[in-house]
């Protein structure tokens, strides 16, 4: 049982390039979600899902879209980088009956310059 | 969701019981009190949660005030790992978490 995975650790892009980040669960969890967390703060909500097919925006949706084909995975993609989207993103998922308990993925640290 | 405060940063020496306070003087009666941890460059993890009465995990525990309008967090037994940053928030479902800046804990060998 891997848990949450996201891959690449680390990632650099140059202005107005596109990236994906990847988000891959094996817990059968429904829900998944995407939060980043700049230096110092606490995390924001980005995006989420509570099940396949089915996304909704968070606090701080702009600049990213997210889809969700299958329960396993929730991918992240920017679509043009600016440099106020440097920061460290981590996906999080848990069962819809029991969603006090999140798991978090181990970020993916992203630096746009 | 409701507001919280937390100290900015908390020292306890290990193997010595750490009580970490929240405030949440306008909680609602359907918010849940959670707490994660976010140790150093790692994703946040879960800790315990709770709506009104006290909760025990293998982690650790939860004391609510009798008014909901503080809780604490209690570890027992503070070891090196356990320094990290915690957070306290509150909501109604536990999954779209609104975190602060948390307590920052230190662990004294």
């Amino acid at each position: 049982n891997a848990g949450v995975t996201q891959t690449p650790k680390f990632q650099v892009l140059k202005t107005g390039q596109s990236m994906t980040l990847q988000c891959a669960q094996d817990m059968n969890h429904e829900y998944m979600s995407w939060y980043r967390q700049d230096p110092g703060m606490g995390l924001r909500l980005i995006h989420y899902s509570v099940g396949a097919g089915i996304t909704d925006q968070g606090e701080v949706p702009n600049g990213y879209n997210v889809s969700r084909s299958t329960t396993e995975d929730f991918p992240l993609r920017l679509l043009s980088a600016a440099p106020s989207q440097t920061s460290v993103y981590f996906c999080a998922s848990s069962l819809n009956r029991d969603p006090y308990e999140q798991y978090f993925g181990p970020g993916t640290r992203l630096t746009v310059t | 969701d409701a507001k919280t405060t937390q100290p900015n940063s908390m020292e306890s020496n290990e193997e010595e019981p750490v009580h970490l306070p929240c405030n949440h003087s306008t909680i609602s009666g359907t918010d849940y009190i959670h707490w994660y941890r976010q140790l150093p460059s790692q994703g946040p993890e879960y800790v315990i949660h709770g709506l009104t009465s006290n909760v025990n995990n293998r982690m650790a525990s939860l004391a609510i005030a009798e008014d909901r309008k503080s809780s604490t967090l209690i570890l027992h037994r503070a070891t090196l790992r356990d320094a990290a940053v915690y957070y306290c928030i509150l909501n109604r479902y536990g999954n779209k978490l609104v975190f602060g800046a948390g307590t920052i804990l230190r662990v004294k060998s």
